[in-house]
């Protein structure tokens, strides 16, 4: 049973498109993140959500909308897709809260969504 | 800006050979550290970790050793594998308060059988 799932996998579209990619966590984690990762293989944090609140927001385009409808599930929606938004995309989890100095940072990555922006 | 580098883009081993990718972080505060390993068409995967209180920490064939005073990371990887190649990237955050890991660029490692 996948522990980080995303969907879809693969996305092609047009430049201008509105699309989603979905994911879901069944390791009860309260923690999801989205990763972004270019051609270089390079892996930058998009946003991160604990039990549903928006606690990391880098510095990402307003077309780019995480979307937390329960600590499961962390969905990305973007808006008016550019060339430039080709890339993988990884969705993670983690268990933050352990109590007190019992963090762990270890993250529980999905297989990725490759979307390509014709 | 303060990142996560590493010296070497692709690491050539023979099969059975130790292997050694190294990681240099500019962030004097971070004071945790992970390596992850990335196969072709999947996302990265745990491999381990170290705390700055600690200078090494040992798994199954894998040793990560940390250095505070000149800022240095290194994944050592005994008898490699065919299965072992891979991207590997060493990844840092400050254990404190809400974090994300900040992960260096890769390293490829290739090996020969």
């Amino acid at each position: 049973d996948t522990a980080v799932s995303q969907t879809p996998k693969y996305l092609v579209t047009q430049m201008g498109n509105d699309k989603s990619i979905k994911c879901e966590q069944n390791l009860g984690h309260d923690t999801m993140y989205w990763y972004k990762q270019d051609s270089k293989k390079f892996l930058k944090i998009m946003f991160s959500y604990n039990n549903k609140e928006l606690i990391i927001n880098e510095t990402v385009p307003n077309r780019f909308s995480p979307k937390s409808p329960d600590k499961a599930h962390l969905n990305l929606h973007i808006n008016s897709l550019e060339l430039g938004d080709s890339a993988v995309y990884f969705c993670a989890s983690s268990q933050e809260n352990r109590g007190v100095g019992l963090k762990t940072g270890e993250l529980f990555f999905g297989e990725g969504s490759r979307l390509t922006v014709l | 800006g303060e990142s996560v580098g590493l010296h070497l883009p692709t690491l050539s081993v023979q099969e059975g050979d130790n292997s050694i990718i190294n990681c240099a972080y500019s962030n004097s505060a971070s004071d945790y550290f992970i390596w992850y390993k990335q196969e072709s068409g999947k996302g990265p995967q745990f491999i381990i970790d170290i705390r700055s209180n600690m200078d090494k920490r040992q798994g199954q064939r894998v040793t990560v050793l940390l250095n505070k005073t000149v800022k240095h990371l290194s994944l050592q990887i005994a008898a490699t594998q065919p299965g072992d190649s891979a991207v590997y990237f060493c990844a840092e955050t400050l254990d404190t308060g809400r974090r994300a890991l900040t992960f260096g660029s890769g390293t490829r490692l290739q090996v020969q059988p």
